[in-house]
């Protein structure tokens, strides 16, 4: 089936650094979704991509649908101790309404 | 905030016996989907909805059924659980917007000893 290949698995980073994390896949997908999940909860939608080359932000948060369709990178920038967390990509399968996740990026920041 | 709630969001059962989860949504989405986590594994699809009655499965199905008799209401049974079932199972709903954009629900802990 299709797979999302999202990297790094985990980071540990220190207060105020930027961080980048992406997702690449063999498959081309249609809308490109990032989401935050804390421990014991479901995950919340932080940012929507519609089309190549695209580049949104929300706050600190800034994320780019790739061109070629098949990747997508968010960053955060100035971490701050409330970004830990997992972070997750979603990428919406060609003609459905259907996502494919991937395994997610845990973030830790040290104060 | 969607206005998504899941039922219960905690569970110990045995193996072998039924279990049914509820996902109830208060905003009238036509889309809902039923998702299962695992470490290691992300989100994976288990069953997803397409309007009252009208439902398909995905990735990860066996072993599962669901139910939509009413719009705002998607179960999620268990026939016969098993140990390989214990996860956290995620309800979403999908938007009519744009992208069917997906807003989750938070979870229930299901158990299987």
């Amino acid at each position: 089936g299709q797979q999302l290949n999202q990297s790094p698995q985990s980071m540990f980073i220190q207060e105020g650094e930027d961080v980048s994390m992406n997702c690449t896949s063999s498959s081309i997908f249609n809308t490109w979704l990032w989401y935050k999940q804390d421990p014991g909860e479901g995950p919340v939608l932080l940012i929507a991509l519609y089309k190549a080359g695209e580049l949104t932000s929300n706050g600190r948060l800034t994320a780019q649908f790739g061109i070629t369709r098949k990747d997508s990178f968010l960053n955060i920038s100035a971490s701050i101790p409330s970004d830990v967390g997992i972070y997750f990509c979603a990428g919406r399968v060609s003609g459905t309404y259907k996502y494919i996740f991937g395994t997610g990026t845990r973030l830790k920041v040290l104060a | 905030d969607a206005g998504i709630t899941q039922s219960p969001r905690h569970k110990v059962t045995e193996t072998g016996t039924p279990v049914t989860l509820r996902c109830h949504q208060t905003e009238n989405h036509r889309y809902m989907y039923w998702y299962r986590q695992d470490p290691g594994h992300g989100l994976r699809l288990i069953h997803y909805s397409y309007g009252v009655k009208d439902t398909d499965k995905g990735e990860v199905s066996d072993g599962y059924s669901v139910s939509r008799s009413k719009t705002e209401d998607f179960l999620l049974t268990l026939e016969s659980a098993t140990s390989s079932q214990t996860s956290v199972y995620f309800c979403a709903i999908g938007t009519a917007g744009r992208a069917y954009e997906q807003y989750f629900g938070p979870g229930t802990r299901l158990t299987v000893t």
